[in-house]
């Protein structure tokens, strides 16, 4: 299957300072990219769908201000959460997608997730 | 909300068949059956997907009742490996979103 990659795997910060994630598809050209946190004990929360040079479209609920989304190329994403909380903290988990010949988009590859702790 | 029911916990042995059931009863003519699996502090990993067919690949078999309306996840030869949680998800292969349920816990025993 695909390969997605994420970076950094986990990162600390103090609260009132921000942190970019990265996600990247590494052999293939992601015109969709997806944006989901979890809890501790909890399932995936989708949080922003991201197409390539468009402005990300967000899920009710979510902070586009606080959860700044970048999809700039085919293959990379960024997610910057601004300003952290320690409620911030979380497991961020991006996933990519192509577009199909017909318009169909191709199943969902996940990245091995992003561990966030604010202090 | 997610569009699919599937029991909270199921027990396997090893070596042995795992059938992990779900229900999707309002599930629409052209969504997809999605399955995903999720080892603990990892990513979801993608396991198979069909629309009314039976479907099989390296790592599983998707049955899909004609009428749509719930499906079974078959993992034919459970290893300890396997022991993870597992998402079955509905939706539309023209950008959907997945929306993930809470799933079933699988635990692969010796």
């Amino acid at each position: 299957g695909a390969v997605v990659s994420q970076h950094p795997s986990r990162v600390i910060c103090k609260s009132g300072t921000s942190v970019k994630i990265e996600c990247r598809s590494l052999d293939f050209q992601a015109t969709t990219m997806f944006w989901y946190r979890q809890f501790p004990k909890q399932s995936l929360m989708l949080m922003a769908t991201s197409n390539e040079g468009s402005k990300a479209t967000y899920e009710q609920g979510v902070e586009k201000d606080k959860f700044l989304i970048n999809h700039a190329s085919l293959t990379l994403s960024t997610l910057t959460v601004t300003s952290a909380h320690p409620e911030d903290s979380s497991f961020y988990i991006c996933s990519a997608s192509s577009l199909l010949a017909g318009g169909a988009t191709d199943t969902q590859y996940f990245g091995p997730g992003t561990r966030l702790t604010v202090l | 909300d997610a569009k699919t029911t599937q029991p909270t916990s199921m027990d396997c042995a090893e070596g042995r068949a795992a059938n992990l059931p779900c229900n999707h009863s309002t599930i629409s003519g052209n969504e997809y059956v999605y399955w995903y699996r999720q080892i603990h502090s990892q990513g979801p990993q993608y396991i198979i997907h069909g629309l009314k067919n039976n479907e099989t690949n390296e790592m599983a078999s998707l049955i899909i009742t004609e009428d749509r309306k719930s499906s079974t996840l078959i993992l034919p030869h459970a290893t300890l490996r396997d022991t993870a949680v597992y998402y079955c998800i509905v939706s539309y292969n023209q950008g959907g979103k997945l929306i993930f349920g809470q799933g079933t816990e699988l635990s692969v025993k010796p």
